[in-house]
C-alpha cells in the first residue's frame, strides 16, 4: 500500500510556462514533505521541502503548497526551463516519530519534460 | 570530487552469490543512509547509521543483508546468497548533524544485476 502517490507518470511542459507536480499522501502522521530532482545516472538531489504547520514554501522558481485536509501537495515551478527536464520525487516523513530525519517514504516520481 | 561516491557502480553475478558494495560520505557527515530503488519506484529505506551505530532498519532488510560503519566514516552492504528480486539501484546518502531536515546528499548508486 503506497503512503505517498504521485499518479502522473510524466508530464510535457513548454519552456517558460508553468509545471505542476503532484502528489498525494494517506498517512496523517506525516509531518514533513520534500521534493527531490533526479536526472539520469545521478542520485536524487535535494529540491525543496515544507514542513506540515505551514501551507506555502517558495525558493526562487520552485514552491511547493500543501494542502493537509486533502492529504495533497504539489511543485510549481515557474518558468519551467529544459535544464528542469528530470524525474522529480515526493517524499514524506514523520519527523516527529522519534526516528531519523533521513527516513524518507518516496513516490514512484513524474518525469518532467520541458520543450524548448 | 567532494560527493557521495559508491561502489562499484555496476555489478552483475549469479543467483546465490554474495556480493558487497561500499559508500564513502561526503567528510564529516556523521550520518549515512541506505536505500533501494527497483525499477519505476521511488526509493525505499533500508537504514540508517549515526557514525558507527546502526540505529534503524526497515524491515525489508532481510537476514541476507547486512550493513556496517566501522568506524563511521565509510559503509558496506553486504548481500548473502543474492536472488532475483535482489536486483536494484542501491543509494548510499550521508547527511551532517545540522542539515536541513529530510535533506540527503545521494551517491550515484550501485546497480545490482543478478541473473
Amino acid at each position: 500500500d503506497q503512503q505517498v502517490k504521485q499518479n502522473s507518470p510524466s508530464l510535457s511542459v513548454q519552456e517558460g510556462r508553468i509545471s505542476i507536480l503532484n502528489c498525494d499522501y494517506t498517512n496523517s502522521m506525516f509531518d514533513y514533505f520534500l521534493w527531490y530532482k533526479k536526472y539520469p545516472a545521478e542520485g536524487p538531489t535535494f529540491l525543496i521541502s515544507i514542513s506540515s504547520i505551514k501551507d506555502k514554501n517558495e525558493d526562487g522558481r520552485f514552491t511547493v503548497f500543501l494542502n493537509k485536509s486533502a492529504k495533497h501537495l504539489s511543485l510549481h515551478i515557474v518558468p519551467s526551463q529544459p535544464g528542469d527536464s528530470a524525474v522529480y520525487f515526493c517524499a514524506a516523513s514523520e519527523m516527529n516519530y522519534g526516528g531519523s530525519q533521513g527516513n524518507l517514504i518516496f513516490g514512484k516520481g513524474t518525469k518532467l519534460s520541458v520543450k524548448p | 570530487d567532494t560527493g557521495v561516491s559508491q561502489n562499484p557502480r555496476h555489478k552483475i553475478t549469479k543467483r546465490g552469490q554474495n556480493v558487497t558494495f561500499r559508500c564513502d560520505p561526503i567528510s564529516e557527515h556523521n550520518r549515512l543512509y541506505w536505500y533501494r530503488q527497483t525499477l519505476g519506484q521511488g526509493p525505499e529505506f533500508l537504514t540508517y547509521f549515526q557514525n558507527e551505530a546502526q540505529l534503524e532498519k526497515s524491515r525489508l532488510l532481510s537476514d541476507r543483508f547486512s550493513a556496517e560503519r566501522p568506524k563511521g566514516s565509510f559503509s558496506t552492504l553486504e548481500i548473502q546468497r543474492t536472488e532475483q528480486g535482489d536486483s536494484a539501484m542501491y543509494l548510499c546518502a550521508s547527511t551532517p548533524a545540522t542539515s536541513r531536515a529530510g535533506e540527503l546528499f545521494f551517491g550515484e548508486g550501485s546497480r545490482l544485476t543478478v541473473l
